[in-house]
Formats: C-alpha cells, sequence, structure tokens
C-alpha cells in the first residue's frame, strides 16, 4: 500500500459533461501530480501541484485543472468531457519537490466517457 | 522533451528464471533520472529501482538490477530468480528534473509461468 486513495474508482460521464476526481496523499507529502493512463498506453502526466499551486504542466488543455489543499488532498477537474478523456487517472504524490523523487501513486479512477 | 521507448509488449518466462526488460530513451537534459515503476493488476503502480544519470554505477535492489548504458541512452531491468509475484506491467520511465513530470514508456507485460 501506497498510503494514496482515489476516488471514485469507477464513473462513467457522458460527452460534454464535467467530473471531479479526488486524491488523498500520504501526510506530509507537499506534492502531487495528475497522470492519464489510456487503455494500453503508459501514464501520461497532466500536472503538477506544490505547495497549493501548479508549478509544471503536461500536453493538456486548460479544460483540465486542478486544485491542492493544505490537508494533503487534491482534486482534478475536467471540463467538456470528450470520447478521448476516457482513461485511468492517476493521482501520485511525493514528499521531494522536483526530479528524483519517488512517486507514490494511488490504484486511479477510471473515467468512461459515452 | 524525452520520449522513452520500450519495445517489448510482452514476456513470458518460467519461475526462477532470469529475465530482462528493456528500454531506451532520449533526453536533452545533462542530468536525469531514470525509473522502472511496476503495475499490478488492479493494484497501485510501485517504484521498483531508480538509477541517477550522473552515476555510472548500476543500481541494484535485491532481485532487481539495471543495466544503465548512457551513451547508448538504454536502461534495461534485469529480475533475477523470477517470482509469481512479478507478473504485472513495468513501465520505464525518465525526467529531466523540476516540475516537467515523469515520461512513461508503453510497458512490457511480463507474465511468470509457475
Amino acid at each position: 500500500e501506497t498510503g494514496v486513495t482515489q476516488s471514485p474508482t469507477h464513473l462513467i460521464k457522458t460527452r460534454g459533461q464535467q467530473v471531479t476526481l479526488r486524491c488523498s496523499s500520504q501526510s506530509g507529502h507537499n506534492t502531487v501530480s495528475w497522470y492519464q493512463q489510456a487503455l494500453g498506453q503508459g501514464p501520461q502526466f497532466i500536472f503538477q501541484y506544490y505547495r497549493e499551486e501548479e508549478n509544471g504542466r503536461g500536453n493538456f488543455p486548460p479544460r483540465f485543472s486542478g486544485l491542492q489543499f493544505p490537508n494533503y488532498s487534491s482534486e482534478l477537474n475536467v471540463n467538456a468531457l470528450e470520447l478521448d478523456d476516457s482513461a485511468l487517472y492517476l493521482c501520485a504524490s511525493s514528499y521531494r519537490q522536483g526530479a528524483g523523487g519517488e512517486l507514490f501513486f494511488g490504484e486511479g479512477s477510471r473515467l468512461t466517457v459515452l | 522533451a524525452q520520449t522513452v521507448t520500450q519495445s517489448q509488449p510482452e514476456m513470458s518466462v518460467q519461475e526462477a528464471e532470469t529475465v530482462t526488460l528493456s528500454c531506451t530513451y532520449d533526453t536533452s537534459e545533462n542530468n536525469y533520472y531514470l525509473f522502472w515503476y511496476k503495475q499490478p493488476p488492479s493494484r497501485q503502480m510501485i517504484l521498483v529501482i531508480r538509477q541517477e544519470a550522473y552515476k555510472q554505477q548500476n543500481a541494484t535492489e535485491n532481485r532487481f538490477s539495471v543495466n544503465f548504458q548512457k551513451a547508448a541512452k538504454s536502461f534495461s531491468l534485469k529480475i533475477s530468480d523470477s517470482q509469481l509475484g512479478d507478473t504485472a506491467m513495468y513501465f520505464c520511465a525518465s525526467t529531466g528534473g523540476g516540475a516537467d513530470g515523469l515520461t512513461f514508456g508503453k510497458g512490457t507485460h511480463l507474465i511468470i509461468q509457475p
């Protein structure tokens, strides 16, 4: 167990809707990042939050947004859902900002967009 | 930009055998980190082993070791005395530092046969 929990584990939405995914990090982990893992692919980096500020972003449009809270919880919000947003969304936390630190992953939230 | 390539979609070996998973990468960074992560079915992704690019010595963790060839940009994972619990998806990943997140390969599905 990594100590990182995500909710919900599965959900189904329709195109155009909005979704919020939640993550609870390990205590003391001040950095959280989110990844999108399409079926049969490796995870792709969406963005990273450090001390409640976004400080890194992958090649994802602005309709992907996030929040990080002081209690080590965080959210990923996706607006105007598209069919290609169907994927496993992984949250990962670490206590060390920047490269080299081990990431602790949650089990993911599987989103299906119809 | 970084790229990570895993050319073996699936591998299968007998229990107790040694298996090597291949990974090549490309980066423009002078200093970077390389990782192997394991993703068991319906389980959390966990770190197997990590290599800092400026360290020439290959990293080892119990039955897991890497062959890091910096000039060739190759980073293979060797699993000795393979066990049934090693069955999982294995992802090679790299990061150049800062808040850029990890770049993952597409993964290798390793099956350990009894």
